[in-house]
């Protein structure tokens, strides 16, 4: 089992492009998740789905939208980048709130 | 949402023991994660704490006061291998997501 991936693990982007990151799962859990990781800010939870079709906003949305339109793929879309999305970027996935959460390898953006 | 505070830093000698303390809102409490983190790395899972006590699993354990909204891992013959951050965090808004505290760099000097 692969576990968590993620695509890309490094991007640099010009302000005001778009993207898209992409995280996909094979141990069939439910609920999925998308973090971005400052320095001295921890993990911020951007957005996350409790199921396949289903999405919700977490602590810092904005600038992002999300789709989960199949259970193991979750994809970030970033509309216009600006420098402030510059970060790395986490996906998750677990069965429920109280199980553990599996991390991807991450994310590497930079906005210019 | 949860409110999670923990040290930023701290540093301690290899094969000496560390505490890393986690406090957060007893109100709704449903459990509490303990994640490490290498630079550069992903989190991985360490614990999840449900029941007051310590729970231990090798060199690591964890401990939880729920009446004291208290929590510590607590780290035993540390090696350089240990250095890292360890991040607290606790299911959160309607149980359905998990809020992490900003994580505690923990730096293992010879």
């Amino acid at each position: 089992n692969a576990g968590v991936t993620q695509t890309p693990k490094f991007r640099v982007l010009k302000t005001g492009q778009s993207m898209t990151l992409l995280c996909a799962q094979d141990m069939n859990h439910e609920y999925m998740y998308w973090y971005r990781q400052d320095p001295g800010m921890g993990l911020r939870l951007i957005h996350y789905s409790v199921g396949e079709g289903t999405t919700a906003k977490g602590e810092v949305p904005d600038g992002y939208n999300v789709s989960r339109l199949k259970k193991q793929n979750f994809l970030l879309g970033l509309e216009s980048a600006a420098p402030s999305q510059t970060s790395v970027y986490f996906c998750a996935s677990s069965l429920d709130t109280y199980n553990e959460q599996f991390f991807g390898p991450g994310t590497r953006l930079t906005v210019l | 949402g949860q409110n999670i505070d923990q040290p930023t830093e701290m540093t301690a000698t290899e094969g000496a023991i560390v505490q890393i303390n986690c406090t957060y809102q007893t109100s709704g409490f449903n459990g509490l994660f303990w994640y490490q983190q290498h630079a550069g790395e992903a989190p991985t899972f360490l614990s999840y704490n449900v029941l007051d006590g310590l729970e231990e699993k090798g060199r690591f354990s964890s401990f939880l006061s729920r009446s004291k909204g208290y929590s510590y891992l607590l780290l035993k013959e540390l090696q350089m291998k240990d250095s890292a951050s360890y991040l607290c965090a606790a299911p959160s808004g309607g149980y359905q997501k998990v809020t992490f505290g900003t994580g505690t760099k923990l730096q293992v000097i010879p």
